[in-house]
Formats: C-alpha cells, sequence, structure tokens
C-alpha cells in the first residue's frame, strides 16, 4: 500500500523555536507538497517541489521554507515557530504534472500548536 | 484563474438519506475536478476524480459526482447515507494551465457531513 509517512501526529513547540516536520513518499512521486489547514480556511499551499533540490512557493510562504535532498522526503522548516503557526499541517506528494492526474496522496498530518 | 466554491459549511443528514454536497467552479479552461474525504485526524483519501472522461464519475464508499459544464458544477452524491460517512469533505479543481502549468489544484473550504441516527 503507497504511503506518505509524517513523523508526528501532534508536536508541541515552544516560540521562537525552529521546528521541523518530515514527511517521507514510497511511491517514487516526483511532486511533494506541504499544505497548512485551518477551520475554515480549507486547505492553503505552502511549498512545493517538484523535482530533488527544486521547490516553488505557495499561496502562503511567509515564515516557512522547505527542504528537499532525497526524492522521497521533503522537510518543512519553520524558522521561528509563532503562535499564528499553530495549525494542522499536511504533507502530500503526486505523479509529475502531464503524465497523469491521480489527484494526491496524503499523509495524516502533523498537529503543531506553537506555545 | 481557478477557484472552488463549496456551499455549506455543514451538512446534516439522516443515516439512509440522500447526500448531496455542493461544489461549484471557475475555470479558464476545461478543469480537472476531485473530490478527498477527511476522517477525523486523518489525512485527505481521494475519493473520485473527473478528468474530461464520463461526465458522471463514481467513487469509493458508494459516492459520486456529475460533471455539469453548463452549470460549472461537480455536486458530490450518495443515494443513502452511513453513519461513517461522518467526515469532512473537500472539493478540488485542477485548470492545467495555473502558475505556468503546473496543474496544482485549488481546494475548496470544505464541508462537514453529519449524519444523524
Amino acid at each position: 500500500d503507497v504511503k506518505v509517512t509524517q513523523s508526528s501526529r501532534y508536536l508541541v513547540k515552544r516560540t521562537g523555536e525552529k521546528v521541523f516536520l518530515e514527511c517521507v513518499q514510497d511511491m517514487d512521486h516526483e511532486n511533494m507538497f506541504w499544505y497548512r489547514q485551518d477551520p475554515g480556511l480549507g486547505l492553503r499551499l505552502i511549498y512545493f517541489s517538484y523535482d530533488v533540490k527544486m521547490k516553488e512557493k505557495g499561496d502562503i510562504p511567509e515564515g516557512y521554507s522547505v527542504s528537499r535532498e532525497k526524492k522521497e522526503r521533503f522537510s518543512l522548516i519553520l524558522e521561528s515557530a509563532s503562535t499564528n503557526q499553530t495549525s494542522m499541517y499536511l504533507c502530500a506528494s503526486s505523479l509529475p504534472f502531464g503524465t497523469g492526474v491521480d489527484g494526491y496522496t496524503f499523509g495524516s498530518g502533523t498537529r503543531l500548536t506553537v506555545v | 484563474a481557478q477557484s472552488v466554491t463549496q456551499l455549506g459549511s455543514h451538512v446534516s443528514v439522516s443515516e439512509g438519506a440522500l447526500v448531496l454536497l455542493r461544489c461549484n467552479y471557475s475555470s479558464s479552461v476545461p478543469p480537472y475536478l476531485f473530490w478527498y474525504v477527511q476522517y477525523p485526524n486523518q489525512g485527505l483519501q481521494l475519493l473520485l476524480k473527473y478528468t474530461s472522461a464520463a461526465t458522471l464519475v463514481k467513487g469509493i464508499n458508494g459516492f459520486e459526482a456529475e460533471f455539469k459544464k453548463s452549470e460549472t458544477s461537480f455536486h458530490l452524491t450518495k443515494p443513502s447515507a452511513h453513519m461513517s460517512d461522518a467526515a469532512e469533505y473537500f472539493c478540488a479543481v485542477s485548470d492545467r494551465s495555473s502558475a505556468g502549468g503546473s496543474y496544482i489544484p485549488t481546494f475548496g473550504r470544505g464541508t462537514s457531513l453529519i449524519v444523524h441516527p
């Protein structure tokens, strides 16, 4: 069964800490994505990557960075966590654009609380 | 530019009743359309997708959706609700031309389906 695995289900961090959210997929997908999900706002794209070492900003990249050193791993980094970054974070992966439309495969999410 | 609107943040039905979750989209080109389901404390799971083949699309768990170009709609239905259908449902649209041809879908804000016994 194909999977996208997020390393933590729940995370509590202090304001100002550097936070790493890890995502690993075993489907050999080229594309990987980070979203945050907030009540009433749906899913908002933070960053995505279509290849190793490649990254593109999504709709809300401020306060975040990403790293993709290996095809299967896509990390989201909060350089200095703030309380307004308390949210559910979802990682997803997909086939390359234009080669088929199978939708996304999502991880189970990381619920981050910044105190 | 693409956008998607889900009418109703909450929909409440009785067990056994028809489920209808509404989704309207805007797109400058023929779209790809998706419905995802999210059970509590889980990620999103693909229910079904429309990719310009048959306009009536059947998905998992007895759900189906019909693409209506004239109404720019892609409503999700299920003839008979089950308690296990209680979840958050997201509609998404990709117009295959956004952000330099990146195909990245835009998600609606979600509709919470509540099923009463």
